[in-house]
């Protein structure tokens, strides 16, 4: 299994420009989430999904948008870039069976938006 | 609402030396706790869990007891590595309305360890 899949790696966008960051898993767990990585502040989550068709929005969703068409990927989607997105972005999954469920996460994408 | 609070880092120890690093949880009900490490340029992965009060979880040389009557699940490690020098999260997992049962981290504290 490959697990949790993130692309690109690494991308440098301007202010205004859009994206897609790409997050793939294949261990058909129903969870996904994206999280935001910021200095001194953990791990934010911006969307989340409980499965195909399903999302809703975590604690910091502004700027950004999600779909789920299928179980296993989960794009997040930047749709104007403003510096302050500037942040490590890590897209995790898991199932749903309990709430002691161990998040798998992917390997993370830096965005630097000037 | 439910929160985990870390010691502040970096925390800089010596090869062998003791390794604590405090967390402490506020919650509720009744959350499962996980401690997750984040290697250098990795994302993160999940170094031990407890799911329920006076657990311990183990791995690695690492351990963590669930302790409901202080809300703390410290991480220690009798005798540290250089190859341990990572950042470690505490999180907590709690029942949602929608099932969904999110993840509440703590901010983070960085571990280096000197040869």
């Amino acid at each position: 299994n490959a697990g949790v899949t993130q692309t690109p790696k690494f991308q440098v966008l301007k202010t205004g420009q859009s994206m897609t960051l790409q997050c793939a898993q294949d261990m058909n767990h129903e969870y996904m989430s994206w999280y935001r990585q910021d200095p001194g502040m953990g791990l934010r989550l911006i969307h989340y999904s409980v499965g195909a068709g399903i999302t809703d929005q975590g604690e910091v969703p502004n700027g950004y948008n999600v779909s789920r068409s299928t179980t296993e990927d989960f794009p997040l989607r930047l749709l104007s870039a403003a510096p302050s997105q500037t942040s490590v972005y890590f897209c995790a999954s898991r199932r749903l069976a309990t709430y002691q469920e161990t998040q798998y996460f992917g390997p993370g994408t830096r965005l630097l938006v000037l | 609402g439910n929160s985990v609070t870390q010691m502040e880092g970096p925390v800089t120890l010596s090869e062998e030396a003791f390794l604590t690093i405090n967390c402490t949880y506020t919650a509720t009900g009744y959350p499962s706790l996980f401690w997750y490490v984040q290697y250098p340029g990795e994302g993160l992965q999940l170094l031990l869990k407890a799911t329920k009060a006076d657990d311990k979880g183990s791995n690695k040389g690492f351990e963590a007891t669930y302790r409901k009557e202080t809300t703390s699940f410290h991480l220690e490690k009798g005798s540290v590595q250089v190859s341990d020098s990572a950042v470690y999260f505490c999180a907590l997992s709690e029942p949602h309305m929608d099932s969904s049962y999110k993840l509440i981290f703590g901010s983070g504290t960085r571990l280096l360890v000197r040869p």
